[in-house]
């Protein structure tokens, strides 16, 4: 059974870099025919994809966040990251980790963490 | 951005009812559909990928049908763990999601 787990600090100061970590469980992140994701979600904005990666380093990022959003993956400790530059208070949400089937493009996602709520505040 | 629009935004039903959500979208996912249910206080679930079909697990109440721009979600007779919101989001370009379709008993 795959498993995914969210950490990373639940309050980040505005102009910071958010940063997260997923760790994955029942799966190798350097599983071919899979890419890793993030998500977040707010009660005002609903459910929003922010970008997925692989295990080599390809990645997929929305337009809307693509120029504050990097992720990588660590296959050594079988873990992959989100860094969110420059938050403000709209970054508020919960953030979730995904595993995320790839045919030609990304597709759905069949696997989530159970999420990390990230508040930004000073 | 491909729009995802869902109706209705909230659903009261009775347990036994046939239930039915849908998502439009703004241009044509072709079959590049999924359905998620999330409980209160939890990550979606996948329901339904490429419009129709069923993911490992998943009762099989429920179904999806559609292509294009108009996709359907159908719960045959609901039951009382179906309580929850539904998402449809496409994956035809980059992902978008609707807006969620509560649903009550």
């Amino acid at each position: 059974q795959v498993q995914l787990q969210e950490s990373g600090p639940g309050q980040v100061k505005p102009s910071e870099t958010l940063s997260l970590s997923c760790s994955v469980f029942g799966d190798s992140v350097s599983h071919t025919g899979f890419y890793w994701g993030w998500y977040r979600q707010t009660p005002g904005q609903g459910l929003e994809w922010i970008g997925s990666v692989d295990y080599r380093g390809t990645s997929s990022y929305s337009p809307t966040l693509k120029s504050r959003v990097t992720m990588s993956v660590d296959t050594s400790k079988n873990q992959f990251f989100l860094n969110l530059m420059s938050v403000t208070a709209a970054d508020t949400a919960v953030y979730y980790c995904t595993r995320d089937p790839f045919l030609e493009w990304v597709l759905y996602s069949d696997y989530w963490g159970q999420g990390a709520l990230v508040t930004v505040s000073s | 951005d491909i729009r995802m629009t869902q109706s209705p935004s909230t659903l009261s039903a009775s347990v036994g009812d046939r239930v039915t959500i849908t998502c439009r979208a703004s241009q044509s996912v072709s079959a590049w559909l999924a359905w998620y249910q999330q409980k209160p206080g939890k990550a979606p679930k996948l329901l339904i990928y490429d419009a129709s079909t069923l993911e490992s697990g998943v009762p099989p109440r429920f179904s999806g049908s559609g292509s294009g721009t108009e996709f359907i979600l159908t719960i045959s007779s609901l039951q009382p763990d179906d309580i929850a919101t539904y998402y449809c989001q496409q994956y035809n370009n980059y992902r978008t999601f609707g807006q969620g379709t509560r649903v009550d008993i």
